[in-house]
């Protein structure tokens, strides 16, 4: 099983929809989430920590369940510009012995159309 | 521009070469991390050092990956003998260490990347 897993897509979906992407995560000694965000051919940028009573950033909310070992990210009212890669981040202590770094999934692909 | 900065943006190279990238990270941050990213795929792993001490190293990477951080500044990644396999994207980040609780969940600031292609 990987360490972090996410449906690739990609998702099309109409501007003003509403879509939700799930990850699971291996690891239940994992303790810091995060949801970053990739355009193509542009680097990772960090579009929100999740915590664990779950949070949310304008059309954005993000919800944690520890006991199932899953993340997700909810985006409502989709915009064109919401379109890009949507990399699932797990940090946690026992990937490799470490705590500093931060464990990726492939990234889900979101194609929001006019 | 006081980000991560990344030099080259792209490096061609023949099978066999030695290659080196640089990384600045942001200057106040003590970490700085190291991923290799392919198409397709998430950033992956490769390493990380806070300040100059190098903390942790993907099993994933093979001996010929080397990575310096001699002054806890800027750091280089060195390919020796490079393969085709090699030919990605190599991504720098950094972030501040931070204290308690509250370092876990300091964000990562990625540099633009070298593309590296392996002929």
């Amino acid at each position: 099983r990987k360490e972090v897993e996410q449906d690739p897509g990609p998702f099309n979906v109409p501007e003003g929809a509403t879509v939700a992407f799930n990850c699971t995560y291996s690891n239940s000694a994992s303790q810091s989430f995060f949801w970053y965000r990739q355009d193509c051919r542009k680097e990772p940028k960090l579009l929100m920590s999740v915590y664990s009573s779950g949070n949310e950033d304008g059309r954005f909310t993000a919800q944690l369940n520890r006991a199932s070992q899953y993340i997700s990210l909810l985006i409502r009212d989709s915009k064109l510009s919401d379109s890009a890669t949507y990399l699932c981040v797990v940090k946690g202590a026992d990937y490799g012995g470490s705590q500093g770094n931060l464990i990726f999934g492939k990234g889900t692909k979101l194609s929001v159309k006019p | 521009d006081t980000g991560v900065s990344q030099d080259p943006r792209h490096k061609i190279t023949k099978r066999g070469q030695n290659v080196t990238f640089r990384c600045d990270p942001i200057s106040e941050h003590n970490r700085l991390y190291w991923y290799r990213q392919t198409l397709g795929q998430g950033p992956e792993f490769l390493t990380y050092f806070q300040n100059e001490a190098q903390l942790e190293k993907s099993r994933l990477l093979s001996d010929r990956f080397s990575a310096e951080r001699p002054k806890g500044s800027f750091s280089t990644l060195e390919i020796q003998r490079t393969e085709q396999g090699d030919s990605a994207m190599y991504l720098c980040a950094s972030s501040p260490a931070g204290t308690g609780r509250g370092s876990y969940n300091s964000p990562l600031h990625f540099g633009n990347g070298t593309r590296l292609t392996v002929t």
